[in-house]
């Protein structure tokens, strides 16, 4: 039974390119979130997804980062016209369906480097 | 404003001895508490979690206390093996707020020697 999968694992990109990271939850579980971790820092809230619906965007900053779960396909985190404090590792996570009070499963991150 | 704050960064313990990883919070709405532990280059790894209902939960070698009067929580790995080296985060959620919106510590980094 694979684990949360997120590619690529790494990524570069220079100022004002778009990034787009990709995220497949485990199998059966259809809630998504998304996490980012700055230098030295803990892991942040950003999004919390279900099939075709953002629930709570309220980690997002609130220009060039978009995220989507499609009815079939991963989840996608968006970041568009990339600066260079956008660098960070970025976690996906997924939970069961039923509740979101279960107990989240991380991915292994994609770490972003814009130059 | 880090309402979850590990305040050691890094930790040693001989092997065999016992690990023990504190964690203070300041938000008292927190009504859920996790530890995770994250080896380099993967992502966090569900170890232990507690609801406030609790002041222990264990689990084989790991064991987790939640003090409330103390908005304090801790890990104690006994015994501690070379493999359990790695940054271990501590992370609280409330329910008034959303049970899936973590609030993670900036971490622990424990180095268990052999």
């Amino acid at each position: 039974n694979a684990g949360v999968m997120q590619n690529p694992r790494h990524l570069v990109r220079r100022r004002g390119q778009e990034a787009r990271l990709r995220c497949s939850p485990m199998k059966g579980h259809s809630h998504v979130y998304w996490y980012r971790q700055l230098p030295e820092e803990g892991l942040k809230f950003m999004v919390y997804l279900q099939k075709e619906n953002i629930i709570d965007e309220s980690g997002m900053p609130k220009e060039r980062f978009s995220a989507e779960f499609p009815k079939e396909g991963p989840s996608i985190l968006r970041i568009q016209q990339v600066v260079r404090g956008d660098s960070a590792a970025y976690f996906c996570a997924s939970s069961p369906p039923g509740s979101s009070t279960d107990t989240q499963y991380f991915g292994p991150g994609t770490r972003l480097t814009v130059l | 404003d880090q309402q979850v704050k590990q305040n050691s960064p890094s930790l040693s313990v001989q092997e065999g001895r016992i690990s023990i990883l504190n964690c203070d919070y300041t938000n008292s709405m927190f009504d859920y508490f996790l530890w995770y532990k994250k080896y380099p280059a993967e992502g966090p790894t569900f170890l232990i979690s507690i609801s406030s209902i609790k002041d222990k939960n264990e689990d084989g070698r790991f064991t987790v206390f939640l003090n409330k009067s103390a908005k304090h929580l801790s890990l104690h790995i006994v015994p501690s093996q070379p493999g359990d080296s790695a940054v271990y985060f501590c992370a609280a959620s409330a329910g008034t707020s959303g049970t899936y919106k973590y609030i993670f510590g900036t971490g622990t980094r424990l180095k268990v020697l052999a």
